[in-house]
């Protein structure tokens, strides 16, 4: 499958500050769209997802937008605090097919 | 509910030797994944079972890697013999409707040097 980029590679914001990370991809099939956190030492954990008939999703300080035609997802963080300190994957995913992640991001909060 | 379990959790080896992981996925979960995460990138899948079949092994370098799922339960990733840029880490993945219609359970890894 095609990859996903994501941007920036990495991502420093003081404590209360809002934080945003953008993936593109080029497949028009995609229709599954999840985030996930990784922390040291640990696996992969899904924070938040969207499918392709949805624009925007949120979940308390989270937040997914999806824009289908330029082919665009992105997180947004708002109120940032030092657990959120972490790298976070964009993945997308179609029918049939296993989830293509992106490269990561490494977001540092710091108080 | 318990978690993905993998073992070992860390393994050293030379080139050239073998090595084999094993997963256990959560109870219930049909479909079992096998990803490589290189130290600065995101995972990138190997294999994809569902039940104890085969759904993708695209990408699995057949020429030293081989998985298996026994029973479509448990299952084994081996490589032989190794080679130095197979250090990563080795994530087991488990879901319970397939690959894109839910959440995708992680366990901790089996993070592999070869010198």
């Amino acid at each position: 499958g095609e990859n996903v980029e994501q941007h920036p590679s990495t991502l420093s914001v003081q404590e209360g500050d809002s934080a945003v990370i953008k993936c593109t991809y080029s497949d028009s099939a995609s229709n599954y769209f999840p985030w996930y956190k990784q922390e040291l030492g640990k696996g992969p954990q899904l924070i938040i997802d969207i499918r392709s008939n949805v624009g925007e999703k949120k979940d308390q300080r989270i937040a997914v937008t999806l824009n289908k035609t330029a082919k665009h997802f992105s997180l947004h963080i708002t109120e940032t605090q030092p657990e959120d300190s972490a790298v976070y994957f964009c993945a997308r995913g179609e029918a049939g097919t296993a989830l293509i992640f992106g490269k990561g991001t490494t977001l540092s909060v710091s108080s | 509910e318990a978690g993905v379990a993998q073992s070992p959790r860390y393994k050293i080896i030379e080139k050239r030797q073998s090595v084999a992981f094993w997963c256990n996925p959560i109870s219930g979960h049909a479909t079992l994944y096998w990803y490589q995460q290189i130290l600065g990138q995101g995972p990138k899948l190997l294999i994809q079972f569902q039940n104890n079949g085969v759904v993708d092994d695209s990408q699995l370098p057949k020429d030293r890697f081989s998985a298996e799922r026994l029973k479509g339960v448990d299952s084994t990733l081996k490589i032989q013999p190794a080679k130095l840029e197979d250090s990563a880490v080795y994530l087991c993945a488990s879901s319970h409707r397939g690959a894109n219609t839910g959440e995708l359970f992680f366990g901790e890894g089996s993070r592999l040097t070869v010198l």
